[in-house]
């Protein structure tokens, strides 16, 4: 199975700031990586996938980069509506796992 | 508009076998490319990625839960039923269906979701 490790685990941050959430694979997934929020009492919602491509209707201030290994999830401007929990996937092979999630909220 | 959504006992005892049933709309499984997944959530802990079925009948498992998964599909009746057996507590979870399109495994279509208690 290919491990997902993202960090951190959990991330406090203010109105506005930039944060960044890491996912690495335990081996090369090409950009086959997905990033998904949830929020409390949810469904998952997919944000990105192909590692850089924004989901229909999610806003503009998240970004995905990476490729390889190491990968990104990035909000530009965090809004106190992203408080959540975000996963990333890898859908290189399967079984197709997730990330043990980063848990977000707001200072 | 595509919907899925899963149906299944509430509530089942140690040993025994889960029936989980997802029914859908929007799509065919018959379509090529198309798959849908289960995965799960226990309660507080991550999403864990359990089983799907391709269009043309592949199948592929979570390896260390492939000894007692079996996913089905009923393209006719647009439903895919995944079966988990020797249910243990450790399995109660939140179980979700969700739609594979067919440029790649990733899930834009989820359903409710629907939580399983494994108790006796």
């Amino acid at each position: 199975d290919i491990q997902m490790t993202q960090s951190p685990s959990s991330l406090s941050a203010s109105v506005g700031d930039r944060v960044t959430i890491t996912c690495r694979a335990s081996q090369g997934i090409s950009n086959y990586l997905a990033w998904y929020q949830q929020k409390p009492g949810k469904v998952p919602k997919l944000l990105i996938y192909d590692a850089s491509t924004l989901q229909s209707g999610v806003p503009s201030r998240f970004s995905g980069s990476g490729s390889g290994t190491d990968f990104t999830l990035t909000i530009r401007s965090l809004q106190p509506e992203d408080v959540a929990t975000y996963y990333c996937q890898q859908y290189y092979s399967a079984p197709y796992t997730f990330g043990q999630g980063t848990e977000l909220e707001i200072k | 508009q595509i919907t899925l959504k899963e149906s299944g006992p509430t509530l089942v005892k140690p040993t025994q076998t889960l029936t989980l049933t997802c029914t859908f709309s929007g799509f065919s499984l018959s379509t090529n490319g198309m798959g849908v997944t289960w995965i799960r959530q226990p309660p507080g802990k991550a999403l864990e990625w359990l089983a799907l079925i391709f269009w043309d009948g592949d199948k592929r498992y979570s390896p260390s839960l492939k000894s007692r998964l079996t996913i089905t599909k009923d393209t006719s009746k647009n439903q895919v039923v995944l079966t988990m057996t020797n249910m243990d507590p450790v399995d109660t979870a939140t179980y979700y269906c969700a739609h594979r399109p067919d440029s790649g495994s990733y899930y834009p279509y989820w359903g409710q979701g629907t939580l399983v208690t494994v108790s006796s």
